[in-house]
């Protein structure tokens, strides 16, 4: 499977931490892209870094890329109580789209 | 734009009944992904059309699920004879073929008594 996995699955951090999510893949990909899921609702596009790129800002949103490693990181500065949702990775390969299993992020205020 | 929508959005039925869950893609997107999400799955590809097509169906559960596209606005999903075991929030999302990023509807959820 190309699927990716999250590291780690359950997070909780308080208010104004910092928040790291860690995505590993299996096969080569053109870009990756991380969306957000709040609960009872769909997922939403976050933001996406290309398979040449090793890192992208996004507001509070970093993302890192390594290729070599088939891995890369959300990181989330300055958490709010309002960024509690579930994260996914994915990976598009080809024409097609690949989504990890997920980390649920608790903030807590 | 509305976004992709879902119908209905939440549907719950008794076992051996039919279930048809309902999409309609973003205007322009010719591609059409419909997915399962389940606490011990988590989010599973059931099948993919591209231009109307059924392009990958291999994530289809068995003969029970069937998926059609008759036109670029419409897309059906079809449970016949539903089970228990099919509970679960049910996503459609669609892409345009050209940014990578997929648009999600809000998802039916589907309990199967």
């Amino acid at each position: 499977s190309q699927q990716g996995e999250e590291d780690p699955q359950a997070l909780s951090i308080q208010e104004g931490e910092n928040a790291t999510m860690n995505c590993s893949y299996k096969t080569s990909i053109n870009n990756l892209q991380w969306y957000r899921q709040n609960s009872g609702r769909g997922l939403v596009h976050l933001i996406l870094i290309r398979s040449n790129e090793r890192e992208k800002h996004s507001g509070r949103l970093r993302v890192t890329l390594d290729t070599s490693k088939k891995s890369s990181s959300l990181l989330i500065t300055a958490s709010r109580a309002a960024d509690t949702a579930s994260y996914f990775c994915a990976t598009f390969t080809g024409n097609q789209f690949y989504f990890g299993t997920g980390t649920s992020l608790t903030v807590i205020p | 734009d509305a976004g992709v929508i879902q119908s209905p959005r939440h549907e719950v039925t008794e076992m051996g009944q039919e279930v048809t869950l309902r999409c309609k893609p973003i205007s322009g997107h010719n591609s059409l992904f419909w997915y399962r999400q389940t606490m011990m799955r988590g989010l599973e590809l059931l099948i993919y059309f591209n231009n109307n097509v059924p392009i990958d169906d291999s994530g289809m559960p068995e003969d029970r699920f069937s998926a059609k596209m008759p036109n670029a606005s419409f897309s059906t999903l079809k449970i016949q004879p539903s089970e228990p075991r099919d509970s679960a929030v049910y996503f459609c999302a669609s892409w345009d073929g050209v940014v990578n990023e997929q648009f999600f509807g809000p998802g039916t959820r589907l309990t199967v008594l």
